[in-house]
């Protein structure tokens, strides 16, 4: 069974550091993208990047570039999303997902993580 | 960056009813591209649809998608009460940001 098992919910301060994970099982993890993605009540859902979980590849989107850094860890089958400088704007609700090939849905996602940022 | 407009914002209606939600996408979208959503309260989003019309795995064949270039349609033919949720369609496309999502349609059951 394909199964994307995220880390448990964070509650920070601004200017703190944050690394959240995503831990693929049930399928090869190395021949497959996972998608990070924000939740909020505001912009609703929005596609943060993707990596290659085989070689590393990472795109971002112009709206994240910058703002965080996306990595995966193949040997133990995990992907992370960090901050190095949170900020209250970062509150929301991330997710994780597997993308499938040809047709690039997201076939499979995390449960969540939700991150709490006060100032 | 391609935006999807998705109507109407909030649907209510009566337990085997039929659902048309809309997807509308500001430049043509490949139908390969194109795909739909469905998350329930507390729950992370589940795929419905992708292709524009093909069904995921395990999903009833209640729903269907449909639709090409900038218009795009998720139907769902006889309600049933636990398909209280809201809907997103998502697009992939070669521009910045690649992927990008409708503002969902909430689907209330009377």
């Amino acid at each position: 069974e394909v199964q994307l098992v995220q880390s448990g919910a964070e509650v920070k301060k601004s200017g703190e550091s944050l690394k959240i994970s995503c831990k693929g099982s049930g399928y090869s993890f190395t021949t497959y993208w996972i998608g990070w993605m924000r939740q909020t009540p505001g912009k609703g859902l929005e596609w943060m990047g993707i990596i290659y979980a085989g070689d590393s590849d990472v795109r971002y989107s112009p709206s994240f570039q910058g703002q965080v850094t996306i990595s995966a860890d193949k040997s133990i089958s995990t992907a992370y999303l960090q901050w190095s400088s949170l900020t209250a704007s970062d509150t929301a609700m991330y997710y994780c997902a597997r993308r499938r090939g040809p047709t690039r849905e997201f076939d499979y996602w995390g449960q969540g993580t939700l991150v709490t940022v006060s100032s | 960056e391609i935006v999807l407009t998705q109507s109407p914002g909030t649907l209510s209606l009566s337990p085997g009813e039929r659902a048309t939600l809309s997807c509308r996408a500001s430049q043509s979208v490949s139908s390969n591209y194109l795909a739909w959503y469905q998350q329930k309260p507390g729950q992370a989003p589940r795929l419905l649809i992708y292709g524009a019309s093909s069904r995921a795995t395990g999903i009833p064949d209640r729903f269907s998608g449909s639709g090409s270039g900038t218009d795009f349609t998720l139907t769902i033919s006889r309600l049933e009460p636990e398909d209280i949720a809201v809907y997103y369609c998502q697009q992939y496309g070669d521009s910045h940001p690649e992927y990008t999502f409708g503002q969902g349609t909430k689907l209330e059951i009377k």
